[in-house]
């Protein structure tokens, strides 16, 4: 089995700085995912990446960046955080696009 | 942009068996049906998925209609550690990215 490491775990920052959020994953997958959970309400995904150094954009890329410099690990970019973006962000992977996605346990912006 | 319908809540008793319901009625043929739990402060985990076939596995057995416009997960034998919010989700094949989940069931166990 494999883990995915997710760091950190609370991301606390003022209005309009810049936050990174880390992912690593030790499954070897290909594919590396970021998603954002608001509260009550289901997954969006934010980007993706098929292998190294691809970045694909999802639904709610806007105000966000993202980087895959090692297969292992994909990081996200808040560009500028804004409070109504206080959310759970989820990192994931799977072998190939398609298949079954696992999951990190979740970094959470508070943004003050 | 949900594809899916689940009840937002089900309560059980600790050793019955819970049949969860999903419908997913414009379902395309290439689509996956994929089946996830979370908990409070977790990701989500994967509990099953398949595509036309009844399938199983130590968690959960997952019954799909013939038409595959409706599917229902079933829990047997729940115990306190089950109470979670299931996500039924429909995925494409491979060569496609996104993954849509909805708000899902909150299955409350109770003792």
């Amino acid at each position: 089995g494999g883990i995915i490491t997710q760091t950190p775990k609370f991301l606390i920052g003022q209005e309009g700085q810049k936050l990174t959020l880390k992912c690593q994953q030790n499954f070897n997958h290909d594919t590396m995912y970021w998603y954002r959970q608001d509260s009550g309400k289901g997954l969006r995904l934010i980007y993706y990446s098929i292998t190294e150094n691809d970045l694909q954009k999802g639904d709610l890329s806007e105000g966000y960046d993202a980087s895959r410099e090692k297969k292992s690990s994909f990081s996200l970019t808040v560009t500028s955080a804004q409070k109504n973006e206080m959310a759970v962000f989820l990192c994931a992977s799977s072998i190939h696009s398609g298949n079954t996605l696992y999951f990190g346990e979740g970094s959470r912006l508070i943004v003050v | 942009d949900a594809k899916t319908t689940q009840p937002d809540s089900m309560e059980s008793t600790e050793g019955e068996t819970v049949h969860l319901p999903c419908s997913h009625a414009t379902i395309s043929g290439n689509e996956y049906i994929y089946w996830y739990r979370q908990v409070p402060l977790q990701g989500p985990e994967y509990v099953t998925h398949g595509l036309q076939q009844n399938t199983t596995n130590s968690m959960a057995f997952l019954a799909i209609a013939s038409d595959r416009k409706s599917s229902t997960l079933i829990l047997p034998h729940v115990s306190l550690r089950d109470a979670a919010v299931y996500h039924c989700i429909l995925r494409e094949g491979v060569g496609y990215q996104n993954f849509y989940f909805g708000k899902g069931t909150s299955l409350t166990v109770i003792p």
